[in-house]
């Protein structure tokens, strides 16, 4: 089946443990995105990939880094989580190489840091 | 940063009824495309509209797009109980290709 899979599901973690989220696509798309989703904000993009070894920064990339080495995989990391990190998160993936078009997106990490 | 808009944020409609929504966006786009999201869960893209488009349609759904007001419109007819969701407009702008999502129409199908 065809599909963004993001783990975990729900993280709960204290301020400044670093932790990783994992997001993995099987469709052989070349485009991958983060996006966090907080009340009232719609959608931010945190970071976005156009090819493996190209990232580059959205609308709020700082306090996260990501890495694309493999087309399946784009990770997003937290260094040192702070509260204001507490977010629901989803990862994104397009068929349509270099353009955001018709995102597939993952079912979310719910991330709460104290 | 945010571009586009929607309108209304809420919407509370009987089943059977129509439902409309609208999108406001900013600066010049390459395309505008439609999404659902389910309580908590991922968005589902809907439909996505060129910018030398007009009209889609897509089963129930029809959007319009309107590039000389930087509006779209997204039109559900005769609604369900399963299309209770929040729906989402996003654009691709046209000299950068970021895309970015509005705050979101939450739909409430009254049965």
């Amino acid at each position: 089946e065809a599909q963004v899979t993001q783990n975990p599901r729900y993280l709960i973690t204290v301020t400044g443990k670093k932790l990783t989220v994992t997001c993995s696509q099987n469709m052989n798309h070349e485009y991958m995105s983060w996006y966090r989703q907080d009340p009232g904000l719609g959608l931010r993009q945190i970071y976005y990939s156009m090819n493996v070894e190209v990232t580059d920064k959205g609308d709020v990339p700082e306090g996260y880094k990501v890495s694309r080495k493999e087309k399946r995989n784009f990770p997003l990391i937290l260094e040192s989580p702070s509260p204001n990190q507490t977010s629901l998160y989803f990862c994104a993936s397009s068929p349509n190489g270099g353009l955001a078009e018709l995102l597939h997106f993952g079912n979310g990490t719910r991330l709460t840091v104290t | 940063s945010q571009q586009g808009e929607e309108d209304p944020q809420a919407l509370s409609i009987q089943e059977g009824e129509n439902a409309t929504m609208n999108c406001s966006y900013k600066t010049s786009i390459n395309n505008l495309q439609w999404y659902r999201q389910n309580s908590g869960r991922g968005l589902v893209h809907l439909i996505l509209i060129r910018s030398n488009e007009r009209e889609k349609h897509s089963g129930r759904l029809r959007v319009t797009l309107d590039t000389s007001k930087k509006s779209s419109s997204l039109l559900i007819t005769a609604s369900r109980a399963a299309d209770t969701a929040s729906y989402f407009c996003a654009t691709v702008e046209s000299n950068d290709y970021k895309l970015s999502f509005g705050a979101g129409t939450t739909v409430t199908v009254r049965a």
